[in-house]
């Protein structure tokens, strides 16, 4: 099976412009989460969407949004970016069913640049 | 978060012998992931635990999980140069898939 899938990998914005990331979870996962890792702040989690709908939300400012397609295939984007939006940011996919809990695998990521 | 403490920050192992990174939570832990982490790529899952008591291992990794549920070990045995890296533990503190993570453990091995 295919890993996780982000696009594009490295990515350089100016300051007010928006952007656009997106991420291709495995096959037959159909949670997708995303999360932002600084050195300053570590990693943390943004969203969570799970059949087209988000089902857990973080600390970000609305600037960050995201929603997820019918494949599960997801897309963040951040608008009116600031400098402090530097970061990698990651995407993971579970496998969900019922209440159990399954492991989660992250993609390898999006660098993002904003100068 | 400080509400998940990794430690040590750091150590240096010489090839060959055996580590120990600790993950302590100050909450009740509903699920503990362990991860590794090459500098500025994506997480490499390693393993989930769940129950307290739990132990799992892959290779020469195991990782417990305390009955009490606050605190996780991951213990490497014989270290190699391929297990240098940053080793992250993720806690699920409800029954969903938000997880917060520690500031993580940076491996050094050397030869």
């Amino acid at each position: 099976k295919a890993g996780v899938t982000q696009t594009p990998r490295y990515l350089i914005k100016t300051r007010g412009q928006q952007v656009t990331l997106s991420c291709s979870p495995i096959s037959g996962h159909r949670s997708v989460s995303w999360y932002q890792q600084t050195p300053g702040q570590g990693l943390q989690f943004l969203f969570e969407y799970f059949s087209e709908t988000q089902r857990n939300k973080g600390n970000f400012p609305g600037r960050f949004s995201g929603r997820q397609f019918s494949n599960s295939r997801s897309e963040m984007n951040v608008s009116t970016l600031e400098l402090g939006d530097s970061a990698l940011y990651l995407c993971a996919s579970s496998f969900t069913m019922g209440t159990g809990r399954y492991e989660q695998y992250f993609g390898p990521g999006t660098r993002l640049t904003v100068t | 978060s400080q509400e998940l403490e990794q430690s040590p920050q750091s150590l240096i192992v010489q090839e060959g012998k055996n580590l120990t990174i600790n993950c302590t939570s100050s909450k009740t832990l509903y699920g503990l992931y362990w991860y590794k982490q090459k500098y500025g790529e994506g997480l490499i899952f390693l393993m989930m635990l769940q129950k307290g008591g739990e132990e799992k291992s892959h290779e020469k990794i195991t990782a417990k999980l305390d009955e009490k549920k606050q605190q996780s070990s991951l213990h490497i045995t014989a270290s190699q140069p391929s297990h240098a890296g940053i080793y992250l533990c993720g806690a699920a503190r409800s029954n969903d898939y938000k997880l917060s993570f520690g500031a993580g453990t940076t491996v050094t091995v050397r030869a």
